[in-house]
């Protein structure tokens, strides 16, 4: 069965550094793109970020340009989200999506159960 | 960029009752065109994709239309397990947009 599964959310002081991971199996990692997708609490959806199979093109929302860096590990089936400079706004589930098919024109069938990310003082 | 424009943002309506969620994009995106359903406290889950196409396993009462800028989410007959946020997304090139989402409760 298709896992993907997040780690490494916390509280983080604004101005603070964080890297989020997410383990994928049960499908050929490197063949599809992956996203993070986060969810302020109580509010709606906000595509964040993805990257090529190959990780050769990356690609952000331009609330998060300049600031988070999209990476994957095709070896280990990993995928990164380094997110630097963050701010109140930040705070929110962050979620590894995989898309339904390899091909670059899909939606997001797989979810991860999301890792919590607190940005206060 | 491209916005993704939903209404209304929330409606009530009762079992049985046609349901329509509209989504408009600013700018032209063909039928790349996905519905997710997020039931409280849940992950989304894909119901539709390229604008009409239904995901496997969700029910037949969900059906999608529209083409451009312009779609539409009907639920033909509401059930109490259709109580959720609903949202739609561009899924043609980054980003990868979602609308702000249609919460639909049963009265």
């Amino acid at each position: 069965d298709v896992q993907v599964v997040e780690s490494g959310g916390g509280l983080v002081q604004p101005g603070g550094s964080l890297r989020l991971s997410c383990v994928a199996s049960g499908f050929t990692f490197n063949n599809y793109a992956m996203s993070w997708v986060r969810q302020a609490p109580g509010a709606g959806l906000e595509w964040v970020a993805a990257i090529t199979g190959s990780g050769s093109s990356t690609f952000y929302a331009a609330s998060v340009k300049g600031r988070f860096t999209i990476s994957r590990d095709n070896s280990k089936n990993t995928l990164f989200l380094h997110m630097n400079s963050l701010r109140a706004g930040d705070t929110a589930f962050y979620y590894c999506a995989k898309p339904y098919t390899s091909g670059w024109y899909s939606p997001f069938d797989s979810w991860g159960p999301g890792t919590l990310v607190t940005v206060s003082s | 960029d491209i916005q993704m424009t939903q209404s209304p943002s929330s409606l009530s309506a009762s079992v049985g009752d046609r349901v329509t969620i509209t989504c408009r994009a600013s700018q032209g995106i063909g039928a790349y065109l996905a519905w997710y359903q997020q039931k409280p406290g849940q992950l989304p889950n894909l119901l539709i994709y390229a604008a009409s196409t239904l995901q496997s396993g969700v029910p037949s009462r969900f059906s999608g239309s529209g083409s451009g800028t312009d779609f539409t989410l009907t639920i033909s007959s509401l059930q109490a397990e259709d109580v959720a946020t609903y949202y739609c997304q561009k899924h043609d090139t980054a980003p990868w947009t979602f609308g702000q989402g249609t919460k639909v409760e049963v009265e």
